[in-house]
């Protein structure tokens, strides 16, 4: 099974930040890699998927990197509304998973 | 609209049995895998069971393998879990959601709460 981990568990920014999240695979994912962020006591919201492609309606500040084993998530300029927690997961192969999930903070 | 509703959720004893429902409308049900994701209380999300759009081919967390099972019924455009010897590290909102022919989940139910507790 591939495991997922993220770092940091949680980031402290401030508006206007840049920030980025990294997401490493314990075995190769190839581009096969989402992000989600999730507020509390919401479901998740997709942001991206296929490691790079931003979703449908989800602001141009989001973007995404990587393949293989290594991926990033970075917001270029943080809102008020980005503060959430950030999950990345794998769907190349079965079970899929989720990384542990980086909690970012308003500083 | 893409629409998903868990129900079925509730409070039941170690080793009890529950079977959530996931009514889902807007899309074309049969087409599309889908899956259950679960987030204990104050922990992240773990990715649980999926199944293909036809029901021919089911995938399990080791967690839950040989106690839980996926299923669907495409005429009533509806999926389950049907959960077996439940454990109080069960206990998590399970949510519901439909995945894209990739396989990343591109819309979410608002989720059902189970509750596994003597």
């Amino acid at each position: 099974d591939i495991q997922m981990t993220q770092s940091p568990s949680t980031l402290s920014a401030s508006v206007g930040d840049r920030v980025t999240i990294t997401c490493r695979a314990s075995q190769s994912v190839s581009k096969w890699l989402a992000w989600y962020q999730q507020k509390p006591e919401k479901a998740p919201k997709l942001l991206i998927y296929k490691a790079s492609s931003l979703e449908s309606g989800v602001p141009s500040r989001f973007s995404g990197s990587g393949s293989g084993t290594e991926f990033t998530l970075t917001i270029s300029s943080l809102q008020p509304d980005d503060f959430a927690t950030y999950y990345c997961q794998q769907y190349n192969s079965y079970p899929y998973s989720f990384g542990q999930g980086t909690k970012l903070e308003i500083k | 609209e893409v629409q998903l509703s868990e129900s079925g959720g509730g409070l039941v004893k170690p080793g009890g049995s529950l079977r959530l429902s996931c009514a889902a409308s807007g899309f074309t049900f049969s087409s599309y895998a889908m899956s259950w994701v679960r987030q204990a209380p104050g922990k992240g999300l773990e990715w649980v069971s999926g199944i293909s759009g036809s029901g021919d081919a089911t995938y399990y967390a080791d967690s839950v393998k040989g106690r839980f099972t996926i299923s669907r019924d495409n005429s009533k455009t509806t999926l389950y879990l049907q959960m077996n010897s439940l454990r109080v590290e069960d206990t998590a909102m399970y949510y519901c959601a439909k995945d894209r022919p990739q396989g990343n989940i591109d819309h979410w139910g608002r989720g059902a709460r189970v509750t596994v507790s003597s």
